[in-house]
């Protein structure tokens, strides 16, 4: 099982470019989020899924969109690429409360590092 | 919801040296926290999760529910526990969603 992988690796925009950031898992969970990591900042939570069809907003969400047409799959799009959201992203998936298993942790992919001119 | 707090960005010890990094909570039921380890430029992995009360790479954590905290402990550090360590619990909103919120990190740096 691959886990939790997340396409591109690395990718520099100019400001104004748009682009896909794509979390894809293979663990059935049903919980999928994006955060974003800055230096002095830790993880900030982007977006949150906790179904397929379903998205949430989290703590820094301006300037993204997010979509879960599939249980498997979390896109994290920009629409129009700020220098400000030069960072790594992250996703991570739980498997949600009808698999509760109880004390379960989040797993998370290797992350995309963002560069915007 | 569940919150945490690290109150150090960055911690700096000499190998060999006892390690604490510190975690604080603020919960409305019983408490699931965990400890993440992320190396140079990798994922977060879990490190420790409190209810197994185990012990890796010699780090162990216990829950103090009287001071609310969470510390993770190693006797003797190594070069090799340089990273960043977060504390985490899971939370549920009133619809029974998770959103996960982390606290914002320690940086170990383990001196030769």
């Amino acid at each position: 099982n691959a886990g939790v992988t997340q396409t591109p690796k690395f990718r520099v925009l100019k400001t104004g470019q748009s682009m896909t950031l794509l979390c894809a898992q293979d663990m059935n969970h049903e919980y999928m989020y994006w955060y974003r990591q800055d230096p002095g900042m830790g993880l900030r939570l982007i977006h949150y899924s906790v179904g397929e069809g379903t998205t949430a907003k989290g703590e820094v969400p301006d300037g993204y969109n997010v979509s879960r047409l599939k249980k498997q799959n979390f896109l994290l799009g920009l629409e129009s690429a700020a220098p400000s959201q030069t960072s790594v992203y992250f996703c991570a998936t739980y498997p949600g409360s009808l698999q509760y298993l109880g004390n379960q942790p989040q797993h998370f992919g290797d992350g995309t590092r963002l560069s915007i001119l | 919801a569940q919150r945490v707090t690290q109150p150090e960005k960055l911690l700096s010890v000499f190998k060999g040296a006892p390690v604490e990094l510190k975690c604080n909570y603020s919960y409305s039921g019983s408490p699931e926290l965990f400890w993440y380890v992320q190396y140079s430029r990798q994922r977060l992995q879990l490190l420790l999760r409190h209810i197994s009360r185990e012990s890796i790479k010699g780090f162990t954590a216990d829950l103090n529910k009287g001071e609310t905290s969470f510390h993770l402990k190693k006797p003797f550090a190594q070069e090799e526990d340089s990273a960043m360590y977060y504390c985490a619990p899971p939370c549920t909103s009133g619809a029974g969603s998770y959103q996960l919120t982390f606290g914002k990190g320690t940086k170990l740096s383990v001196i030769p």
